[in-house]
């Protein structure tokens, strides 16, 4: 089944630590997407990758970064994560941007940040 | 700053009541509608997208209504069953874009 897979799906890091969380799918979509949701609240946009082409939303901490080395996969990288990083991270997929955009997502990675 | 709100945060049912809970959202600011439920270890899944005001959408024992001009839609779940415990998230499209403005959720138990 064409799906959109995360790993791992439990990380715990320390206070300063960099982390990289990693999404792939195989559904062979244009955008992936990264989506962090914090306890009891909304799902936030990060960012998107259209193909290779990057785009950060306004509010994402520069601790934040993503990487796309090909179709097929996705990471988040955390320079320095803090404690309020701790939050569930969301990775879904889109065939586009406008019109045919659903989107299909992964089980999500669940951070902790001791 | 738009915000879509979910009401109630949690709801415990049991096993054969029907349910219902609510979507809110500025009713001056809409394209589409989204309902998913996220299963516990799972990933989200999309149950209707909604975009008429009086849209009213089946799938098996869950239902939704759209109201656009009052800024609300309703998910109904008739004889609830333990297999529908999950968050049902929704999420509004302001315009044909990518971007979706979630809401924080209702979280749903059903007792056996």
């Amino acid at each position: 089944d064409a799906m959109v897979i995360q790993n791992p799906r439990y990380q715990v890091t320390q206070f300063g630590k960099p982390v990289t969380l990693s999404c792939s799918q195989t559904l062979n979509h244009n955008v992936m997407y990264w989506y962090q949701q914090k306890s009891s609240q909304a799902p936030k946009l990060l960012f998107h990758y259209y193909d290779k082409d990057f785009n950060n939303e306004a509010d994402t901490p520069d601790n934040f970064q993503s990487r796309r080395p090909n179709t097929s996969f996705c990471f988040l990288d955390i320079r320095s994560p803090g404690l309020g990083d701790a939050a569930m991270y969301l990775c879904a997929t889109s065939v586009d941007r406008v019109g045919n955009n659903e989107q299909f997502f992964g089980p999500g990675t669940r951070l902790t940040v001791l | 700053i738009l915000n879509v709100e979910q009401s109630p945060q949690s709801l415990h049912v049991q096993e054969g009541d029907s349910t219902n809970f609510t979507c809110s959202f500025p009713s001056s600011n809409f394209y589409a509608l989204h309902w998913y439920r996220w299963e516990t270890a799972k990933s989200p899944e999309a149950l209707f997208v909604m975009t008429l005001n009086g849209d009213e959408k089946k799938k098996g024992r869950i239902s939704a209504t759209l109201n656009t001009k009052e800024g609300y839609s309703y998910l109904y779940i008739k004889g609830s069953q333990p297999e529908d415990s999950a968050t049902y998230l929704c999420a509004l499209r302001m315009d044909s874009s990518y971007k979706l403005i979630f809401g924080s959720g209702t979280r749903l138990l059903v007792r056996p």
